[in-house]
């Protein structure tokens, strides 16, 4: 099964407008964490927001927030007043704490293309 | 420089040839790590460094073989590819000591196998 979800292959947005990119995840572990990854064309992964499962509010950084529901499993993206430089490729992921141990493993969904439109 | 840096940028190479990646963090970090990135598929780990040990080699062909001399730089020599071994391959880098773990990126190298 798919740890990591995103259903929509594409999306395109309005300028100004927000938007919201989904991600649901699958996990047994209590203790995880959700990130959400900007790629544009030139090729970087560009580290966006975190969540941690125990994180009782739903994180926001700037323009980004994350919908966090817990119980149905999903960690959704919101870009609000995107803008032109928003167009790119973004990426879910979840870290499974079991998997500690000095380092950070990673699993990531297959992304989401979005296209901000004037 | 700062952040995450990977070279070269682009490389073409054939199938007999031997080339290595770069890449260096410039962040403190005590962890890195390679992926590996083709068309249509989702971002794929190939191998985890932590503090220079290798804790993670994702079931990888011999044909990459990683090396991490310091905690700052990594390198993924190739030595007879395949064509399907064209790919962006991403370097990243992340700090253990608690929180949230994020892995920083760098700018990938493009590789095309001839």
């Amino acid at each position: 099964a798919q740890k990591i979800t995103q259903t929509q292959p594409g999306m395109f947005v309005q300028e100004k407008e927000a938007v919201t990119l989904d991600c649901t995840y699958d996990t047994s572990d209590p203790s995880y964490g959700l990130f959400w990854y900007k790629q544009p064309s030139s090729g970087e992964m560009i580290f966006l927001i975190y969540q941690g499962s125990y994180d009782q509010q739903n994180a926001t950084e700037g323009r980004y927030s994350l919908n966090f529901q817990k119980a149905r499993k999903s960690a959704n993206l919101v870009i609000s007043a995107s803008q032109l430089g928003d167009s790119a490729m973004y990426f879910c992921a979840m870290r499974e704490d079991r998997f500690s141990g000095g380092y950070n493993k990673l699993i990531f969904g297959a992304g989401t293309r979005l296209a901000v439109h004037p | 420089e700062t952040g995450v840096t990977q070279t070269p940028r682009h490389l073409v190479m054939g199938m007999t040839n031997k080339k290595s990646l770069k890449c260096e963090q410039h962040l403190g970090h005590n962890a890195m790590y390679w992926y590996k990135q083709s068309a249509k598929k989702p971002l794929e780990l190939m191998f985890v460094y932590n503090f220079k040990e290798q804790t993670e080699n994702n079931s990888v062909p011999s044909r990459f073989s990683p090396e991490c001399p310091n905690s700052s730089h990594l390198f993924l020599h190739l030595h007879t590819l395949q064509p399907e071994d064209s790919a962006l391959y991403l370097c990243a880098s992340s700090q253990d000591t608690g929180g949230r773990y994020e892995q920083y990126f760098g700018p990938g190298t493009r590789l095309t196998v001839t």
